[in-house]
């Protein structure tokens, strides 16, 4: 597609369900970030994928956020047993250069809200 | 500037006036910087970079100026149109590094 696509761009889980967020990257892109977005915060980093490895994981806040991009193209978000502060909006970017800060190409997001 | 939760800084402007967006750094070990733009609903968006090795940088009615002395960034955009509302972000990294963002300014285009 032209763009970086996630989907849902809304999801609204109950505390304790596992929610499972997607990101769609500009084909050809070796670089895939996912980030968080608290409400009026700048995005924070979560993690970090070179083609499928996952060379990054260090901004995970707990065990229960877990990520993959088993193809090298589509990567999902996964979060386990919800908690009201996982509320927020989950972007995903892509670059086509390894390491890729400079070049970011972020989605739409998902806003996940969690009651 | 400093922002807590909700309570983002806001820069109100006049349509066609300039506006300059301020943002403070902590690491002077940062060494590349970019401006984002996010409107509601949507992704950020690639604005301007700067590297450290220079002071100033200009694009398409936007400049942006770096002050490593004092670790102070600035996005200024000439005859701001309301099509530039939205939040604007800084972002910096060291080398090697991931980016770090700002809290963000929220920027009010009155017409």
């Amino acid at each position: 597609g032209a763009g970086v696509s996630q989907s849902p761009r809304y999801k609204v889980a109950k505390r304790g369900q596992d929610v499972a967020l997607r990101c769609d990257p500009i084909s050809g892109h070796v670089s895939l970030f996912w980030y968080q977005q608290a409400l009026g915060q700048g995005p924070e980093f979560l993690t970090y994928f070179q083609n499928e490895a996952q060379l990054d994981k260090s901004g995970l806040p707990s065990d229960r956020f877990f990520a993959e991009r088993p193809e090298g193209s589509v990567s999902t978000l996964k979060i386990q047993r919800t908690q009201q502060e996982d509320s927020a909006v989950y972007l995903c970017a892509s670059s086509p250069i390894r390491g890729g800060d400079e070049k970011l190409f972020f989605g739409s997001g998902t806003q996940l809200s969690v009651l | 500037g400093e922002s807590v939760g909700l309570h983002l800084p806001t820069l109100s402007v006049q349509e066609g006036d300039n506006s300059i967006i301020n943002c403070a750094y902590s690491n002077s070990a940062s060494d590349y910087f970019i401006w984002y733009k996010q409107e509601s609903g949507k992704g950020p968006q690639f604005i301007i970079d700067i590297r450290s090795n220079m002071d100033k940088r200009q694009g398409q009615r936007v400049t942006v100026l770096l002050n490593k002395t004092v670790k102070h960034l600035s996005l200024q955009i000439a005859a701001t149109q309301p099509g530039d509302s939205a939040v604007y972000f800084c972002a910096g990294a060291e080398y090697g590094n991931k980016l770090v963002f700002g809290a963000g300014t929220i920027l009010r285009v009155k017409s």
